[in-house]
């Protein structure tokens, strides 16, 4: 079975500050590994995906790949009250099969 | 951006009853994917469609269920006699082939309700 683990949270920073949220994943063969957001009530909604070993950086948002340690991680700088949602993280295994974590719910204090 | 479109929004059953979910995926692409999420529970993959065919199911997807393209945009997933622990949203995704292929965007999903 191919475990996503995340911390569920709640994890409360305050307007401004950086929110860092982190996944482990158990398939050492995965290759491709995504970030969405969730809304409460709503469909998972795509931030970032990154393949490589390092960060890529987008806006805000820096994702942060370690293969060897099996762990990818999001930092959220200047988060804003509007970044309050569950944090899903996604890796791909096998033939495109993503297996989802059960997410971080991210509190932004203004 | 594309978007995928899904119907109906709600929906609601008596248990035993058979459910149809309807899908529009992004256009001009062959993968395509069913997920459910029960309530306060993680996204669970259900099975993806590649080509007109199942490519990879789970163990949830069991006979209960099925997927169709009954037509050349529009895919379905059939949840025959339902049960009570079939609540949860129910996503469909697709790549967007003009970002990547291995990228997955969901439509806003079907919450079905088994009473």
């Amino acid at each position: 079975q191919k475990e996503v683990e995340q911390n569920s949270g709640p994890l409360s920073v305050p307007e401004g500050a950086i929110a860092s949220l982190n996944c482990t994943y158990s398939d050492r063969g995965s290759q491709s590994f995504f970030w969405y957001r969730q809304y409460s009530g709503k469909s998972p909604e795509l931030i970032m995906s990154i393949y490589s070993n390092g960060d890529k950086e987008d806006g805000r948002f820096t994702a942060q790949l370690n293969k060897a340690s099996q762990y990818v991680s999001l930092l959220i700088r200047d988060s804003q009250p509007s970044d309050s949602a569950t944090y899903l993280c996604a890796v791909v295994s096998g033939a495109n099969q993503f297996y989802f974590g059960t997410g971080t719910s991210l509190t932004v204090i203004p | 951006e594309p978007e995928v479109t899904q119907t109906p929004s709600h929906q609601v059953t008596q248990m035993g009853q058979e459910v149809i979910l309807r899908c529009v995926p992004i256009s001009n692409h062959l993968y395509f994917y069913w997920y459910r999420q029960i309530l306060g529970q993680k996204v669970e993959f259900l099975v993806s469609f590649y080509n007109n065919e199942i490519s990879e199911k789970s163990e949830i997807f069991d006979d209960q269920f099925s997927v169709e393209r009954p037509d050349g945009s529009n895919f379905t997933l059939k949840i025959r006699s339902t049960k009570l622990e079939d609540s949860a949203m129910y996503f469909c995704a697709s790549p967007n082939p003009a970002v990547s292929t291995d990228t997955q965007y969901f439509g806003p999903g079907t919450r079905l309700t088994v009473l």
